[in-house]
């Protein structure tokens, strides 16, 4: 079983409807992210949370909101979707008790398409 | 504006030579920097990281390089293998902990 899962793998929806990709980690780390993929732009961080209490905006939240429904659940919505949120998106974890810096492990991605 | 960038988009290569990707960043404050490895249809798996105390890493055939000085990196892999064929993103953090990423590299191991 995959440590990070995503849902659904892939999406197509209309603009105007209000989306929600969830995101389930069972590697007991505190830290969850969300990123979006864009041909020719890498990853671009969305929103982050480093605990249950803690939610952060990234580099371009607008258009989105987030909500941690316990350590291991992290969903990302799209109140009202646009052709211009059409990308894949990826959900991430990283475990602070090792200390300082690690690596980010990442789900295998929600492809979504917004007519 | 992007602070960390890959200024090659792809790489073709023949099996069993070196494969060197490069990446730049701006951000002086930056001071871990990882390389992950990208099928298709999969999420971005880690490949190797470095600190900035270091400036070089080794895991198997990968070694990261880092110079701080002109704030550049690169992933040295060797020998290519056909399975080493897939997107390879540079990303860079500093305190906070958030990763930026670069636009990768799309790399082709030619039997």
């Amino acid at each position: 079983d995959a440590d990070v899962t995503q849902t659904p793998r892939n999406r197509i929806t209309k603009t105007g409807k209000r989306i929600m990709l969830e995101c389930s980690q069972t590697k007991g780390h505190d830290r969850m992210y969300w990123y979006r993929q864009d041909p020719g732009l890498g990853l671009r961080l969305i929103y982050y949370s480093f605990d249950v209490k803690d939610i952060n905006k990234g580099e371009i939240s607008d258009g989105y909101s987030v909500s941690r429904q316990a350590q291991a659940k992290f969903s990302l919505s799209l109140e009202s979707a646009i052709p211009n949120q059409t990308a894949l998106y990826f959900c991430a974890t990283s475990d602070p008790s090792a200390g300082g810096n690690q690596p980010q492990h990442f789900g295998d991605g929600t492809r979504l398409s917004i007519l | 504006d992007q602070q960390v960038k890959q200024n090659s988009p792809s790489l073709s290569v023949q099996e069993g030579r070196i494969s060197i990707l490069n990446c730049d960043y701006t951000n002086s404050m930056f001071d871990y920097f990882l390389w992950y490895k990208k099928y298709p249809a999969e999420g971005p798996t880690f490949l190797i990281s470095i600190s900035s105390i270091k400036d070089k890493n080794e895991d198997g055939r990968f070694t990261v390089f880092l110079n701080k000085s002109a704030k550049h990196l690169s992933l040295h892999i060797v020998p290519s293998q056909p399975g080493d064929s897939a997107v390879y993103f540079c990303a860079a953090s500093a305190y906070d902990y958030k990763l930026s990423f670069g636009a990768g590299t799309t790399v082709t191991v030619r039997a």
